[in-house]
C-alpha cells in the first residue's frame, strides 16, 4: 500500500482482555518496528523485525506482550491480561531493506493504534 | 538509558514570530532525526543529521546538529499556522544495528493566527 496501515484506530477493551492490534507496512519494506507512545510521552520503542523474525525485542515490557510477523509482511502485537496502564497509542512503522542508498534510514510510521484498557 | 531532553515542552507564539526548540543529552548520537506529529497521526520526518556542526534547511527550518553529536536544535523562522504540531527529536545510538530509535518527549507547539 501506499502507507503504513494499522487496524483498529481505537480499542477500549476491559481489564484482563487480551488484544490484538495489526500493522499492514509499506510493501516491499523489510524492517518493521512497533513503538508505544502515552500520554504526553515520545514514542517508545518495542520490538524490530527484519523479515519474518524478531531481532531486538528489548524494548517489550514483560512477557504479556507479544509480536509476530509470519510471513515478512504484516505484523500482529498481541498483549494478553491488559492492564490499565497499557492504554496508549501503539504506533508501527516500516523501513526499506537496510543499506546507504538515499531513504535507507527513513522510517514511515502509520497513524497508530489508540488503546484504552478500562 | 540514554535520554533525550526536549525544551520547552510547550510554546505558543504569534504567526510571523520566530522560536527555536532544543534537543539535549549527554550520551552521543550517530545520528538525529527531526519528527513532527499531528494529533491523531504518526510521526512524520523532516530531517536527519549525521554530522557534528551540520546544518540543514528545510524552507522555513533550520536544523543544526551540535558539534558533539550530543545536542541539537530546530529554528522556524516566521511561524505559521500550519507550523502547529508536536515536534519530536529521536537519535540513533552509534552501532546500534537494529536502527533502533530514542526519542525525546517532544515540545508542542502552537502558532495563533
Amino acid at each position: 500500500g501506499a502507507g503504513v496501515s494499522q487496524t483498529p484506530s481505537n480499542k477500549v477493551t476491559e481489564k484482563g482482555k487480551y488484544v490484538e492490534l495489526r500493522c499492514d507496512p509499506i510493501s516491499g519494506h523489510t524492517a518493521l518496528y512497533w513503538y508505544r507512545q502515552s500520554l504526553g510521552q515520545g514514542p517508545e520503542f518495542l520490538i524490530y523485525f527484519q523479515g519474518t523474525g524478531a531481532a531486538d525485542d528489548s524494548g517489550l515490557p514483560n512477557d504479556r506482550f507479544f509480536a509476530v510477523r509470519p510471513e515478512g509482511s504484516v505484523s500482529t502485537l498481541k498483549i494478553q491480561r491488559t492492564e490499565r496502564g497499557d492504554s496508549a497509542v501503539y504506533l508501527c512503522a516500516s523501513r526499506p531493506r537496510t543499506g546507504t542508498y538515499s531513504g535507507a534510514n527513513v522510517l514511515t510510521f502509520g497513524a497508530g493504534s489508540r488503546l484504552t484498557v478500562l | 538509558t540514554q535520554l533525550l531532553e526536549q525544551s520547552p515542552q510547550f510554546l505558543s507564539i504569534q504567526e510571523g514570530e520566530n522560536l527555536t526548540v532544543y534537543c539535549n543529552s549527554s550520551s552521543v548520537f550517530s545520528s538525529l532525526q527531526w519528527y513532527r506529529q499531528e494529533p491523531g497521526e504518526g510521526p512524520v520526518l523532516l530531517v536527519t543529521v549525521v554530522t557534528g556542526g551540520e546544518v540543514k534547511k528545510l524552507k522555513r527550518l533550520t536544523f543544526q546538529f551540535g558539534d558533539a553529536r550530543k545536542d541539537s536544535s530546530l529554528h522556524i523562522t516566521a511561524a505559521q499556522p500550519g507550523d502547529t504540531g508536536l515536534y519530536l527529536c529521536a537519535g540513533l545510538h552509534p552501532g546500534a544495528g537494529s536502527y533502533q530509535l530514542t526519542f525525546g518527549k517532544g515540545t508542542k507547539l502552537s502558532v495563533i493566527p
